[in-house]
C-alpha cells in the first residue's frame, strides 16, 4: 500500500516556464512533507519542506503548497532552469507506530526535464 | 562538515562473498539510516540507529547486518547476497530520530551482486 504517491513519472517543461510536481498521500498522521531532488548516481538532496500545520512554504524559486483536506501537495519551480532537470521525490515523515522514531516514506519520483 | 560520506561508491560482489558498506558523518547527528533503492523505485528504509542503538529493522533479511560502532559511523555487512539485492544503498543521518529535523543523504553505494 503506497502511502505517498507521485502519479506522474515524468514531466517536461520549457526553460523559464513553471514546473508543477504533484504528490498525494493517504496517511493523515504525516506531520512533515519534503521534496528531494536526485541526480543520477547521487543521493537525494533536500530541497524544501513544509509542516502539516502550514499551507505554503517558499524558498527562492521553489514553493511547496499543502492542501491537507485533499491530502495533496505540490512543488512549484519558477522559473524552471535546465539545471533543475532531475528526479524529484516527495517524502513524508511520521512517528513510527508504537515507537519514538520518525520514519520517512518516499513517493516513486517524477523525472523533470527542463528544455532550453 | 555537512556531508554524509559513503564508501565504496561502487561494489561488485559474488554471492558467496562477504563485504561491508561504510557510512560516516561528522555533523553530530545521533540518528543514522540505511535505505535501499532499486531502479525507478523510491528509497526504502532498511534500518534506523538512534543514539547508536538499532531502533528500527524493517524486516530485512539476515544476510544484511548493520553495525553502528560509534555515533559517527554506520556499517552494513553483506553476506551471501542474491542478485536481486543489487541496488543503490543510501545512508542518511539526522539530528536525532525524535522529532523531525530533516535528513542528509550520502551519495550511495551502487551494489551489483553477480
Amino acid at each position: 500500500d503506497q502511502q505517498v504517491k507521485q502519479n506522474s513519472p515524468s514531466l517536461s517543461v520549457q526553460e523559464g516556464r513553471i514546473s508543477i510536481l504533484n504528490c498525494d498521500y493517504t496517511n493523515s498522521m504525516f506531520d512533515y512533507f519534503l521534496w528531494y531532488k536526485k541526480y543520477p548516481a547521487e543521493g537525494p538532496t533536500f530541497l524544501i519542506s513544509i509542516s502539516s500545520i502550514k499551507d505554503k512554504n517558499e524558498d527562492g524559486r521553489f514553493t511547496v503548497f499543502l492542501n491537507k483536506s485533499a491530502k495533496h501537495l505540490s512543488l512549484h519551480i519558477v522559473p524552471s532552469q535546465p539545471g533543475d532537470s532531475a528526479v524529484y521525490f516527495c517524502a513524508a515523515s511520521a512517528l513510527e507506530s508504537g515507537g519514538s522514531n520518525y520514519k520517512l516514506t518516499f513517493g516513486k519520483g517524477t523525472l523533470l526535464t527542463v528544455n532550453p | 562538515d555537512t556531508e554524509v560520506t559513503q564508501t565504496p561508491k561502487h561494489l561488485v560482489m559474488g554471492m558467496t562473498n562477504k563485504k561491508s558498506l561504510k557510512c560516516e558523518q561528522h555533523m553530530g547527528h545521533r540518528a543514522m539510516y540505511w535505505y535501499k533503492q532499486k531502479a525507478k523505485k523510491p528509497p526504502e528504509l532498511m534500518f534506523v540507529y538512534s543514539y547508536e542503538k538499532l531502533s528500527i529493522n524493517e524486516s530485512v533479511p539476515s544476510r544484511f547486518s548493520p553495525e553502528c560502532p560509534n555515533s559517527s559511523l554506520l556499517n552494513l555487512h553483506l553476506h551471501a547476497l542474491q542478485p536481486e539485492d543489487s541496488a543503490l544503498y543510501l545512508c542518511a543521518s539526522s539530528h536525532d530520530g525524535q522529532g523531525w529535523n530533516g535528513y542528509t543523504f550520502g551519495s550511495g553505494t551502487r551494489l551489483t551482486v553477480v
